[in-house]
């Protein structure tokens, strides 16, 4: 079976401060997508970044990065330079390539401490 | 950049009553997702269509049909409701399905709120 585990459902960090969210699945497949997903107090969920299984490199986008540990099935995401806004629920998705089905995780509530 | 559009935002029922919600897609975007979030929950697939026809089905309960229309929109019928069924439902489109690359892009969802 396909699942997300993430295993901190809360998490704090100062403001300007780097934070570090985990995230693991279980998988056979060989083509498939990672995502991270944030969803802020208006609920929507907007895509942070994302990573294609077969690219080696990690994904990076402006204060957001992530490590992609493949063989671990591992994939955490690094907030640097924490910001007010970043406070929200972050979920850690997967996608088989191909299929239509996002599996997420259960979440991490991030708080930003002024 | 046009978005996904959910409508209504907010949906307030009663038991065994009906619901209807309605997405429109992204321009051009042909596939269309539905996802259900209970509350405090992860966002769980119920269904999805491309070019009209069903394309993946998930945990959508028997009460529930859905189906997209001609101009690709798309709208979830839900009968009988339950208490249960109060949750967040997301609508997600995409530009083609059935390849690695295609992305889904959520709307702003529609809470409905079942008493």
């Amino acid at each position: 079976a396909q699942t997300v585990t993430q295993s901190q459902p809360e998490m704090s960090v100062q403001e300007a401060e780097t934070v570090t969210l985990s995230c693991t699945y279980d998988t056979s497949e060989s083509d498939y997508y990672l995502f991270w997903y944030k969803q802020p107090p208006s609920r929507q969920m907007i895509l942070v970044i994302r990573q294609e299984a077969y690219k080696q490199q990690n994904a990076t986008e402006n204060r957001f990065s992530v490590n992609f540990q493949k063989a671990a099935k591992s994939f955490s995401l690094k907030i640097s330079d924490s910001q007010l806004g970043d406070a929200a629920m972050y979920f850690c998705a997967y996608r088989v390539g191909g299929d239509d089905k996002i599996i997420f995780g259960k979440g991490t509530r991030l708080h930003i401490l002024p | 950049a046009a978005g996904v559009i959910q409508s209504p935002r907010h949906l307030i029922k009663e038991k065994r009553e009906t619901a209807t919600l309605k997405c429109y897609p992204i321009p051009r975007h042909d596939t269309v997702y539905w996802y259900q979030q209970g509350p405090g929950q992860d966002p769980q697939f119920l269904i999805s269509f491309y070019e009209k026809m069903q394309s993946d089905k998930g945990s959508i309960p028997d009460r529930f049909s859905a189906q997209q229309f001609s101009d690709y929109h798309s709208e979830l019928n839900m009968s009988s409701l339950e208490l249960g069924d109060s949750a967040l439902y997301f609508c997600a489109s995409s530009l083609g399905r059935g390849t690695s690359e295609y992305e889904q892009y959520f709307g702003p969802g529609t809470r409905l709120t079942v008493t």
